[in-house]
């Protein structure tokens, strides 16, 4: 079965540092991943997939993300934090069903970013 | 782009009586939608998926009488919540499959039951 494991649930940074969180992710299959940003009382708007190609991936916003399958890891980063970053991000994987299968999402972690 | 409209954002009802959620698909057919929950701090746990035309499937522990789900048109997903009670009170969210692994996702809706 697939899941998602992100490690620490809240990560706080300066403006202007470095932005990282982690996700390992398990899977049966070759995975497709999803980082997901979501803003209070609102939906989810993707940041960035990866679906078997590049192993890097640019998202949206600054933040890019590295499949790495020999640590099943699949961290965000982004080179320096706006204020505007802070939110709630999820890591997902894709249930395997097809490119219309269900997401399975990590805990979640809040990034707070100070001035 | 696709778009998932999801109606109401907010609404409060009194403990027993019954909430619809409506999620729309704009400019695009939604085969499929899947629906979930969010407790406040928490992850996104699917509730059930639902397949125009047919009955939902329905997660391991959710109940299928109280969290109705239809999916009677291309364009339209219904959750209702029945004989709602405090428990119950969560954001929930609409998502749809958009194609090569794309997910579009509804703005939520805030249940809160009193």
């Amino acid at each position: 079965a697939q899941s998602v494991t992100q490690l620490g649930s809240h990560v706080s940074v300066s403006e202007g540092a470095l932005v990282l969180l982690r996700c390992n992710y398990s899977s049966s299959v070759p995975p497709y991943l999803f980082w997901y940003v979501q803003y209070p009382n609102q939906g989810l708007q993707l940041l960035l997939k990866y679906t078997s190609a590049a192993t890097l991936v640019k998202g949206i916003n600054g933040f890019e993300a590295e499949f790495k399958k020999s640590e099943t890891s699949f961290h965000l980063t982004k080179p320096s934090a706006h204020m505007s970053d802070a939110a709630e991000y999820f890591c997902a994987v894709s249930d395997g069903s097809g490119n219309t299968g269900k997401l399975i999402f990590g805990q979640g972690t809040t990034l707070q970013v100070k001035p | 782009g696709a778009v998932v409209s999801q109606h109401p954002s907010w609404v409060i009802c009194k403990s027993g009586t019954s909430v619809k959620i409506e999620c729309r698909s704009l400019d695009f057919q939604a085969t499929t939608m899947f629906w979930y929950r969010q407790f406040p701090k928490q992850s996104l746990m699917l509730m059930a998926t639902s397949n125009e035309g047919s009955k939902a499937t329905y997660e391991q522990g959710v109940e299928k009488d109280k969290f109705l789900i239809n999916h009677a048109s291309l364009t339209l997903s219904t959750l209702t919540v029945t004989s709602a009670h405090p428990e119950d009170s969560s954001f929930y969210i609409c998502s749809a499959p958009t194609g090569y692994y794309g997910y579009t996702f509804g703005s939520g809706t805030r249940l809160t039951v009193v």
